[in-house]
């Protein structure tokens, strides 16, 4: 069975420029979480889909949004790029949601955002 | 303010040894607690997850004990190989509203030298 995959690996941006990234999860799972990990924050949760629906979400600004797809798949958008948005962004996937939840998260390799 | 603590903030051990690692939260209301293994430029690995009503979960030599009352857990590797090299980082999730937020630690970063 095919991994969580991220693409793209690398992206180097500007400043006030937008990106988006995109995860596809593994077969059959619902649910794709989105987190930045950086040097100085270590991981923080961006937020999770579960069929098409943002179910939660972390503190982070409105510049940064997300969607899913009907087949499980989803993008992350951050607009008006800042210096520190330079991050490595991961998704993960399991077959269901929410905080009781016990399935495995199954973790991409992420994509090294640069922003110059 | 929910938070989660790890320590050591890294280990260096030799090769057959064994050694644990801490992690202490002050997470409410506690959902479950969860040990990942992250290898340099890879994505985190999970290696055990545990509830309330848990107190130990083992994951071949990965034992994870969990104290509910004190709020702290510990990752025990037994007989340590080259590739346990990596940061191992312990994830605290709150449930609240039907919401639930997941709260890292910074990672204890081991190195195991043959």
């Amino acid at each position: 069975k095919a991994g969580v995959t991220q693409t793209p690996r690398y992206l180097i941006k500007t400043r006030g420029q937008q990106v988006t990234l995109s995860c596809s999860p593994i077969s059959g799972h619902r649910s794709v979480s989105w987190y930045q990990q950086t040097p100085g924050q270590g991981l923080q949760f961006l937020f999770e889909y579960f069929s098409e629906t943002q179910r939660n979400k972390g503190n982070f600004p409105g510049r940064f949004s997300g969607r899913q797809f009907s087949n499980s798949r989803s993008e992350m958008n951050v607009s008006t790029l800042e210096l520190g948005d330079s991050a490595l962004y991961l998704c993960a996937s399991r077959v269901g949601s929410g905080g009781h939840n016990r399935d495995t998260q199954y973790f991409g390799p992420g994509t090294r955002l640069t922003v110059l | 303010k929910n938070q989660v603590e790890q320590s050591p903030q890294s280990l260096i051990i030799l090769e057959g040894k064994n050694c644990t690692l801490q992690c202490n939260y002050t997470v409410s209301p506690f959902s479950n607690l969860r040990w990942y293994k992250q290898d340099t430029g890879r994505g985190p690995v999970s290696l055990t997850i545990m509830t309330f009503s848990e107190n130990t979960k083992s994951n071949g030599r990965y034992t994870a004990t969990l104290d509910a009352d004190t709020k702290q857990s510990s990752l025990h590797i037994t007989a340590s190989q080259l590739s346990d090299s990596a940061s191992y980082i312990c994830v605290v999730s709150s449930t609240s509203g039907g919401s639930y937020i997941p709260t890292f630690g910074r990672g204890t970063s081991l190195i195991v030298h043959p």
